[in-house]
């Protein structure tokens, strides 16, 4: 049971190209999240899908699309980086969203140039 | 606005020294609020979840308690493997995600 994992592990782009950040879950949960953390900032929440075939936008949603694959996968999408990007960007997870513990993966470490 | 402040930012205990780690949050509603454990390059690891004031909730050394208008957790004689940071984040009703502090950045020394 791994629970959370993403790929890559660390990545580092020129501004303007664009890459796909990986996130499954084996868990069975229905709600996944992705977050960015930056220094002195906390985690900020980007996208989560509440549910297989949904998707909505949080609290900085500028600049990236999601895509809910299915039950397990849940990508990051960036278009065309910038270096506003460069951050750590967290995948979660939970069951039915709401109170429920969310279950963290190790992240992936994004440097935009 | 929801707001969720943690304080101090960093703290330095030797072993063996107690000492409390604060969140104080305003928000309507609180369903629930949660303590990580972040170790550096890592995820976020689940510690406690509280739900309603006066519930307190223990781990080893650990003990998250909860008011009204704030969280603690308290570190009883931390040993050098607590160093970390700790998160302190909020879900309020009607919000499908948490709500993250900035965290404590925890080191103890031997």
């Amino acid at each position: 049971n791994a629970g959370v994992t993403q790929t890559p592990k660390f990545q580092v782009l020129k501004t303007g190209q664009s890459m796909t950040l990986q996130c499954a879950q084996d868990m069975n949960h229905n709600s996944m999240y992705w977050y960015r953390q930056d220094p002195g900032m906390g985690l900020r929440l980007i996208y989560y899908s509440a549910s297989e075939g949904t998707t909505d936008k949080g609290e900085v949603p500028n600049g990236y699309n999601v895509s809910r694959l299915n039950k397990r996968e849940f990508s990051l999408r960036l278009e065309s980086a910038a270096p506003s990007q460069t951050s750590v960007y967290f995948c979660a997870s939970t069951m039915t969203g709401g109170s429920e513990t969310q279950y963290f993966g190790p992240g992936t470490r994004l440097l935009v140039l | 606005e929801d707001q969720v402040t943690q304080s101090p930012e960093a703290l330095r205990l030797q072993e063996g020294e107690s000492s409390s780690l604060n969140c104080s949050y305003t928000v309507s509603g609180l369903r629930g609020l949660f303590w990580y454990r972040q170790d550096p390059g890592k995820g976020p690891e689940f510690l406690f979840t509280l739900y309603s004031a006066g519930e307190e909730k223990e781990k080893e050394r650990l003990k998250a308690t909860l008011t009204k208008k704030e969280s603690f957790l308290h570190i009883t004689a931390p040993k050098p493997e607590d160093s970390a940071t700790y998160l302190c984040a909020v879900h309020r009703a009607g919000a499908n995600n948490l709500f993250f502090g900035t965290g404590t950045r925890l080191t103890v020394i031997p």
